[in-house]
């Protein structure tokens, strides 16, 4: 079974900490994707890779940042938390061309920023 | 810009009951639509697409058409189940643009 894994379920941080969140995929994929799930909003894109080292901002890139030093792997970083951030957290991969707008998403990653 | 408005939740349904949840679009160009469906605790997951104006998705049961005139992409089952209970969100993306843009998500819970 193919799988996007994303380190923690539940996360709970304070104020002005650097928050890394983890989400590794099995499938090869070439394309990787941060989105922020809030009520009422739906899913908002945050950065997106193509590949290795390669990183693009999304709609709402403030606050955040990434790294992707490994096909497999594609980190969030918060850099100084704030209670803005409080919110699902979820990662996705899919592969190029005709592909590419099959998104596999792991289960999410609640942070709560107090 | 690419968006996507879908009608507001929670949608409470009796199994067997028919299930429409609406999905409008504004893109610039011609755009890939899409469902993704999350059951509880788990990622999202596509559930059906369109490519091209006319065009139908199906899949388990649930269908959507592609309609250009109306800038329309409603998801339809004749008969839900329990197992239905899930978030659907309605998403396109443009061809000259990789990006998928997603709807705020209806929520449905299907009673037995």
């Amino acid at each position: 079974d193919v799988k996007v894994t994303q380190s923690s379920r539940y996360l709970v941080k304070r104020t002005g900490e650097k928050v890394f969140l983890e989400c590794v995929q099995d499938m090869d994929h070439e394309n990787m994707f941060w989105y922020r799930q809030d009520p009422g909003l739906g899913l908002r894109l945050i950065y997106f890779s193509y590949d290795v080292k390669m990183k693009e901002k999304g709609d709402i890139p403030e606050g955040y940042s990434v790294s992707r030093e490994k096909k497999e792997r594609f980190s969030l970083i918060l850099e100084s938390a704030s209670t803005n951030q409080t919110s699902m957290y979820l990662c996705a991969s899919s592969s190029p061309g005709r592909e590419r707008e099959k998104l596999f998403f792991g289960s999410g990653t609640q942070l709560s920023v107090l | 810009g690419n968006s996507v408005t879908q009608m507001e939740g929670p949608v409470t349904l009796s199994e067997e009951a028919f299930l429409t949840i609406n999905c409008t679009y504004t893109a610039t160009g011609y755009p890939s639509l899409f469902w993704y469906v999350q059951y509880p605790g788990e990622g999202l997951q596509l559930l059906l697409k369109a490519t091209k104006a006319d065009d139908k998705g199906s899949n388990k049961g649930f269908e959507a058409t592609y309609r250009k005139e109306t800038t329309s992409f409603h998801l339809e089952k004749g008969s839900v189940q329990v197992s239905d209970s899930a978030v659907y969100f309605c998403a396109l993306s443009d061809l000259n643009d990789y990006k998928l843009s997603f709807g705020a998500g209806t929520t449905v819970t299907v009673r037995a």
